[in-house]
């Protein structure tokens, strides 16, 4: 059975930086690119990140440009989001997401609050 | 990357029909058929209903259909249920390899 199993997210001050995680399991990690996907309290779905399956390549989305850095570890199924600099905007859900065999986005994991407040 | 365009909300009453918009540019919607729909009720996660503009995924109602015209695409639910009632969200593949969201329809079953 496939899993995603988000961690890390809490209340961080602005400015401050947050880590997020995600353990997969249930399929072969590496052989899928992975996303982080958030969405603020009571707000719309923004896409945030994706990295390529072998680690290659990482795009992101225009607001988490410069501050949010995704990576992987393969050996550990292992998917991280480096968040820096958070803003108070930045509250939201955090999802990690594996690609599709198109560009959909099926495989869902429950998500990890953030809370970005003084 | 701005957000596809949705209604912010829609409403049927059971049985009918009703259709849910999606506006982008020809960066995104307009680009490829890589259009897809999300369903995600009230504390759930965002469910699959349609991917690339008119694929169905197994398990979802034949209720539910896609398609695109340009730089709009449309998802059209028919026969309406009460558990259909939920927020529903389009998204595209852009021409940058990125992706982006609709800003989100709330459907209400009357």
């Amino acid at each position: 059975q496939m899993q995603l199993v988000e961690s890390g997210g809490g209340v961080v001050q602005p400015g401050r930086s947050l880590r997020l995680s995600c353990a997969a399991s249930g399929f072969s990690f590496s052989s899928y690119g992975m996303h982080w996907i958030r969405q603020a309290p009571g707000k719309g779905l923004e896409w945030l990140a994706v990295i390529w399956r072998d680690g290659s390549n990482m795009l992101y989305g225009d607001s988490v440009k410069g501050r949010f850095t995704i990576s992987r570890d393969n050996s550990k199924n292992t998917l991280h989001l480096q968040m820096n600099n958070l803003r108070v905007e930045d509250t939201a859900v955090y999802y990690c997401v594996r690609d599709s065999q198109s560009t959909e986005f099926k495989h869902w994991g429950q998500g990890t609050l953030v809370t970005v407040s003084s | 990357q701005s957000a596809l365009t949705q209604p912010a909300s829609v409403s049927g009453s059971p049985g009918q029909s009703i259709t849910i918009s999606c506006t982008g540019t020809s960066s995104d919607v307009g680009a490829y058929n890589y259009v897809s729909w999300y369903q995600q009720h009230p504390g759930q996660v965002p469910k699959v209903m349609i991917s690339e503009v008119t694929n169905r995924p197994s398990g979802v109602s034949n209720r539910f259909s896609g398609s695109k015209s340009g730089n709009t695409a449309s998802l059209t639910i028919s026969g309406l249920q009460a558990e259909d009632e939920a927020d529903y969200y389009c998204g595209s593949y852009t021409t940058s390899s990125t992706w982006v969201f609709g800003g989100g329809t709330r459907l209400t079953v009357l």
